[in-house]
Formats: structure tokens, sequence, C-alpha cells
């Protein structure tokens, strides 16, 4: 298996622009996590999809984040407006059933916002 | 809320000498303890599950085990492959996502 895959590996863009995170998760994986990592903070959870359905967003920072799960193996990060803030490493990763199933991660993308 | 704390942030050892990671938690009903490897630029690796009080799990130079309040970390004969950051992280009874610690870096020298 390939594993779960990120575009892009990196992003820059400037204050005020929309950016799109993508990921494909594991087939056959039925859960679908967002992560950042800062060295501020290490990992912080974002949103947890089930089945394509958000089951927890309580670690979206706020309106400007937005994820979404069309079907079983695609989902998008967007943030618009995107803040210097934001900058960071998003992680997608997904498992086989839930969060007591291990976590397969991708390769993450580094997002520089100036 | 889940905490995690993990101690030292920091490890530097020479080849050959054996040390542990510590990773202290609270959490309302523990359903999995989780350790992860990650290397730069790269997402976090899985490396074992621990699920009750007393288990322990091996692989190669690696063993990790759990308390009521903490888990370890053993790393028996480190090589320099083995330098890395490694993760703790713990699901509850919610069946919340991984709440993670900050990690160790491990820096093991020829």
């Amino acid at each position: 298996d390939a594993g779960v895959i990120q575009s892009p590996r990196h992003e820059v863009t400037e204050m005020g622009q929309e950016v799109t995170l993508r990921c494909k998760p594991i087939s056959g994986h039925n859960s679908l996590f967002w992560y950042r990592q800062t060295m501020m903070r290490g990992l912080e959870l974002l949103i947890y999809f089930n089945n394509n359905v958000p089951i927890d967003d309580s670690g979206m920072p706020e309106d400007r984040f937005s994820a979404k799960m069309p079907n079983a193996s695609f989902s998008t990060l967007k943030i618009q407006p995107s803040e210097p803030r934001d900058s960071a490493v998003y992680f997608c990763a997904s498992s086989l059933a839930g969060p007591t199933s291990p976590l397969h991660f991708g390769n993450g993308t580094r997002l520089t916002v100036t | 809320e889940d905490q995690v704390t993990q101690s030292p942030e920091a490890l530097r050892l020479q080849e050959g000498e054996s040390s542990s990671l510590n990773c202290s938690y609270t959490v309302s009903g523990l359903r999995g303890l989780f350790w992860y490897r990650q290397d730069p630029g790269k997402g976090p690796e899985f490396l074992f599950t621990l699920y009750s009080a007393g288990e322990e799990k091996e692989k190669e130079r690696l063993k990790a085990t759990l308390t009521k309040k903490e888990s370890f970390l053993h790393i028996t004969a480190p090589k320099p492959e083995d330098s890395a950051t490694y993760l703790c992280a713990v699901t509850d009874t919610g069946r919340r996502a991984l709440t993670f610690g900050s990690g160790t870096r491990l820096q093991v020298q020829p």
C-alpha cells in the first residue's frame, strides 16, 4: 500500500490567501484525522472523521478552518483567509477503526504564511 | 481533558548506552497508550499500543511498559539509527482522538 498521501508537501502563501491541503487515506481505513504540529504546541488534533462523518472538530481553531471528506478516499483542509500564525506542519492520518487503532500518518504539508 | 507529559525533552546517548524515556498521563479511563517514532521531515510512525497496566511490548531494541500513571520506553544498547523523536499518546473511554505528548528527542552518538 502507498500509505497516506498528502499534497502539497510544501506551501508558501501570503496572508489573506486561501490554502487547501489534500489527503488520500489508506484504502479500507474508516477513520481520518487532521493534526497540526508546531514547535510550541506539538501535535494538536484539528478534526476527526469516522466513515466520512466529522466526529470531533473541537480542535478547529476558528471559522477560518474547514474540513471536508466527500468520500472514503479523499479529504481536504481549507484555511480562508490564512494568517501567519497558521504556519505549521499539517498531518493527515488514517486508521482501520477509530482512535483505538494505530494511526498511519502521511509525511505532512509544511505551510508557511508570510 | 487528557494530558500527556514526556521526559526528558532531549536525551543524548552513546551507542550501546541503555536508557528509558518516560510518559506520564492523566486520562478519564484509558483505552490505549501509543508510542510513535518521528524522523525529521516525516510523519510519526507507529511503534506500540498498550491497553492495561502491567502490559509490555517489545520490538528489536525497544520495550514499552505501562502502569496506571505512566509508561516507559526502554532502549537497550541503542544504535545511531535509533535517533529520532519518540512520541507518546493516549485515547480514552470517550473514544476521543489521540492526545500527544511533546516528545523526547533522542540522539545516539557512535
